[in-house]
């Protein structure tokens, strides 16, 4: 069975420091990756999305993730912490055979002034 | 452009009161349907799924159910709340195949007291 592991559930950061927050899945078929951006009492935005194109996927708001197949990771980046940033972001994986998205248990992300 | 309504933004209501949610999209057809739920502090659990009218999978056996009723209509409601039904509530929709991401409505902060 496919799965979604988010590694820490809360990540704290200065602001301008590199923000790194991480994505394994587990899966014996090629995946569709994607972040979503999640601010208090919101709906889920999507960040970004691999779709087995360029291993490298540039989102908004700066951020961009490195699809991994050797490490099965997709990890989500971005140079420098905004105040702005501070929100929930989940990871989730799809398969082209499945009607059902699988997402990780989500990481907070903390950037402290 | 495909958009998703999801209302009320917020409900309180009081236990054994019955229940009823509304999400619709536009701008797509024969779109999946998603109700997913966050407890506080919590990620996402799906709760139920639609791949066309009619068309209901349950994940998470509960006091809750869901219709669809119209293409692009999914209703989510409960005959007799429980305390334990609140959180926030909220409905997402994709296109197949699925590698397109999952698109969210803004949720429902439901309190039941």
């Amino acid at each position: 069975a496919q799965s979604v592991t988010q590694l820490g559930s809360h990540v704290s950061v200065s602001e301008g420091a590199l923000v790194l927050l991480r994505c394994n899945y587990s899966s014996s078929v090629p995946p569709y990756l994607f972040w979503y951006v999640q601010y208090p009492n919101q709906g889920l935005q999507l960040l970004l999305k691999y779709t087995s194109a360029a291993t490298l996927v540039k989102g908004i708001n700066g951020f961009e993730a490195e699809f991994k197949k050797s490490e099965t990771s997709f990890h989500l980046t971005k140079p420098s912490a905004h105040m702005s940033d501070a929100a929930e972001y989940f990871c989730a994986y799809a398969s082209g055979g499945s009607y059902i998205p699988t997402f990780g248990r989500g990481t907070s992300l903390i950037v402290h002034p | 452009s495909q958009t998703i309504h999801q209302w009320p933004a917020t409900l309180v209501q009081p236990v054994g009161s019955p229940l009823s949610l509304e999400c619709t999209v536009e701008g797509t057809s024969n779109p999946n349907l998603y109700w997913y739920r966050q407890a506080a502090g919590r990620g996402l659990q799906l709760l139920f799924y639609s791949v066309g009218i009619g068309q209901i999978s349950s994940e998470v056996p509960q006091n809750l159910s869901a219709s669809r009723p119209q293409d692009r209509q999914f209703i989510l409601s409960s005959k007799k709340l429980l305390l334990s039904d609140s959180g926030f509530y909220l409905c997402a929709w994709s296109g197949t195949p699925n590698n397109y991401g999952y698109t969210f409505g803004s949720g429902t902060r439901l309190t039941v007291v």
